[in-house]
Order: C-alpha cells, then sequence, then structure tokens
C-alpha cells in the first residue's frame, strides 16, 4: 500500500526566506510523486513530479524537490519565498507517472509573511 | 482550451436531501476521476472512468454514492440520501492517456 505524510499542516516563513515542505512516502513498489499546489479559490495544479528520470525534480515558479530513497522523503523546496506562493501545497504518490489513482498528504499551508 | 469544470461551485444541503454534482472533462480526456476532501483531511479517491466505464472504484465510500460518465463525456456524481459526513470539497480531474492530471476548482459540499 502507499501513503504520504506531510509534516506540518502550516508553515509560515517571510518574504525573501528559504521555502522547506516536507514530504514523506511509503510504497511497496518504486513510486512516482508529485507535488500539487492549491492557490486560494482556485483548482489543484502540479508543481512538479518524480518519474525516476532524475531525482532532483525542478517545477514551476522556482519550486524543486529531491527524490531521496534511503530516507523515503520527496521535501518541496524554494530559496526565497515570495508573496504569491502563499497557498496549500500537497504531496502525492502514485503507481503510475500518471493517468491512475493518486494518493495525497493531508496538505500544508504555507503563508508569507512581509 | 477549456480546462476542467465543474458545477455548482459551491451546494448547501439538507440532510437527507440529493445532491448531483457535474464535470465537464478537458475536450479529448478519456480519463476522469472523482477526489474528495473531507474537514480538511487528505483528498482521498473516489473513483476512475475510462471513457465511460468504471475502472476503478475502489474510493467510494458507500451505495449512497452513484457516479456514471454518459457517453463517454461529462460526469455526475450523485449523492443520496446525503449525511453530514458527506460534506467536503469534491474535485474532478482529467487526463489523457499516461498524461497529466488536471483538476478542477472543485464543488464544496456542505451538508446541514
Amino acid at each position: 500500500a502507499q501513503s504520504v505524510t506531510q509534516l506540518g499542516s502550516h508553515v509560515s516563513v517571510s518574504e525573501g526566506a528559504l521555502v522547506l515542505l516536507r514530504c514523506n512516502y511509503s510504497s511497496s513498489v518504486p513510486p512516482y510523486l508529485f507535488w500539487y499546489v492549491q492557490y486560494p479559490n482556485q483548482g489543484l495544479q502540479l508543481l512538479l513530479k518524480y518519474t525516476s528520470a532524475a531525482t532532483l525534480v525542478k517545477g514551476i515558479n522556482g519550486f524543486e524537490a529531491e527524490f531521496k530513497k534511503s530516507e523515503t522523503s520527496f521535501h518541496l523546496t524554494k530559496p526565497s519565498a515570495h508573496m504569491s506562493d502563499a497557498a496549500e501545497y500537497f504531496c502525492a504518490v502514485s503507481l503510475y507517472s500518471s493517468a491512475s489513482k493518486i494518493i495525497f498528504g493531508s496538505g500544508t499551508r504555507l503563508s508569507i509573511r512581509p | 482550451e477549456a480546462g476542467v469544470t465543474q458545477f455548482p461551485s459551491h451546494s448547501v444541503i439538507e440532510k437527507g436531501q440529493t445532491v448531483t454534482l457535474r464535470c465537464d472533462p478537458i475536450s479529448g480526456h478519456d480519463n476522469l476521476y472523482w477526489y474528495r476532501r473531507v474537514m480538511g483531511k487528505e483528498i482521498k479517491f473516489l473513483l476512475h472512468f475510462v471513457k465511460e466505464s468504471k475502472q476503478d472504484e475502489s474510493g467510494m465510500p458507500n451505495n449512497r454514492f452513484l457516479a456514471e460518465r454518459t457517453g463517454g463525456t461529462y460526469s455526475t456524481l450523485k449523492v443520496q440520501p446525503a449525511e453530514l459526513e458527506d460534506s467536503g470539497v469534491y474535485f474532478c480531474a482529467s487526463s489523457q492517456a499516461r498524461g497529466e492530471a488536471f483538476f478542477g476548482q472543485g464543488t464544496r459540499l456542505t451538508v446541514v
């Protein structure tokens, strides 16, 4: 069975500071991992995905995530937070790269302090 | 190109009533998914259509929920009768074969 754990339901950082959102996964087979973002009053949008091609994955809006098999982690980072990054972020895992059931974490709400 | 569209955006109904949610996928997307987020918890998979056929409905909570996809185009999710615990945000997503899943804005259902 697959599962995802996001550490911290709410993270607050100052504008310009490093953003680090933590995600650990559990999977009996090599997983496909995703980060989705939901901005206020919008749908879920794919930020980035890991499909075994490279362990460091770059996504949109300056975000990136690193797949660490030894730690079963897929943490999301951004060097410098912007006010527009305020949103809810979801880590997710799937058996396939796409077009299949996605298992989501409980989400982390990111707030940016001026 | 239009994205995934869900109707209505909000719905408030009384316990015991019936509600039907609609999802219009992106044109040409054979795969359609329903997900639900209850009470700020994780987003959970409900079911997966490939065209008009149910590929996986393992996430459907009980027989009060009925999903259909007429002609392989839009899909409806009916809750009958609705219970308080059905409140949440219902998301629809669509994708081409082996393609990225695109999500709609969701329908917020409140059962009172």
